[in-house]
């Protein structure tokens, strides 16, 4: 298995501003997602961390708004631009192979 | 397109009672690998337990166990001797070979003291 940290943990931010988020992955993996999930929902994929590339995005997410990057095989981090009111969410890292994935702790962002 | 459906938005039972949780989904792919995670308040998602599509026998993981029914596409949790730390959210989900995970949307699960 693979233990994954986030940081910070909690955040509470001004709409308009911008935070980024850490991930940090103790093994090398090969894929590395961020999610993004409302309290008492299910999970929403915002996009796949590729490493030596662009990341891939979902529909009704996009690069200028939540830009990511993937320096190597153990690290991510995402950006989330802009802040609104609505982008008030948890925010999970995950990464793991075709069998096995597993979660970060998650980062609570308030946009006040 | 791929789905997962859970259909027991919440549950609750007594401790040391036995409780299963359903889950049906649908696919066209072959090979492919489903899990149970559980979510507790404390907001870290926890991987319980996991099953290869290619695989008859049904995962164990202690007190955790699945039924699987391939042909109904079907692949129910049963917790057994529920304990309080068993309280959560529950999701089921599938992975295919486009390596993105399916989600339900959960069944909260409580168990009473």
């Amino acid at each position: 298995s693979a233990v994954i940290s986030q940081k910070p943990s909690r955040d509470i931010c001004q709409r308009g501003t911008s935070l980024t988020i850490q991930c940090q992955v103790d093994s090398q993996v090969t894929m590395m997602f961020w999610y993004r999930q409302q309290p008492g929902q299910s999970l929403t994929l915002i996009a796949t961390a590729n490493q030596g590339s662009e990341a891939t995005y979902e529909s009704g997410f996009v690069i200028d708004k939540f830009p990511i990057s993937r320096p190597n095989l153990t690290f991510s981090t995402l950006t989330v631009s802009n802040m609104s009111p609505e982008d008030s969410s948890i925010y999970l890292c995950s990464a793991g192979q075709f069998n096995e994935q597993f979660f970060g702790p998650g980062t609570r962002l308030t946009v006040l | 397109a791929q789905t997962v459906t859970q259909s027991q938005p919440e549950m609750s039972v007594q401790e040391a009672e036995t409780v299963t949780l359903s889950c049906t989904y649908d696919t066209s792919e072959s090979n492919y690998y489903l899990f149970w995670y559980k979510q507790p308040p404390s907001r870290q998602m926890i991987l319980v337990i996991r099953q290869e599509a290619y695989k008859q026998q049904n995962a164990t993981e202690n007190r955790f166990s699945v039924n699987f029914q391939k042909a109904a596409k079907s692949f129910s949790l049963k917790i057994s001797d529920s304990q309080l730390g068993d309280t959560a959210m529950y999701f089921c989900a599938l992975k295919d070979s486009n390596y993105q995970l399916i989600w339900g949307a959960g069944t909260k699960l409580i168990i009473k003291p």
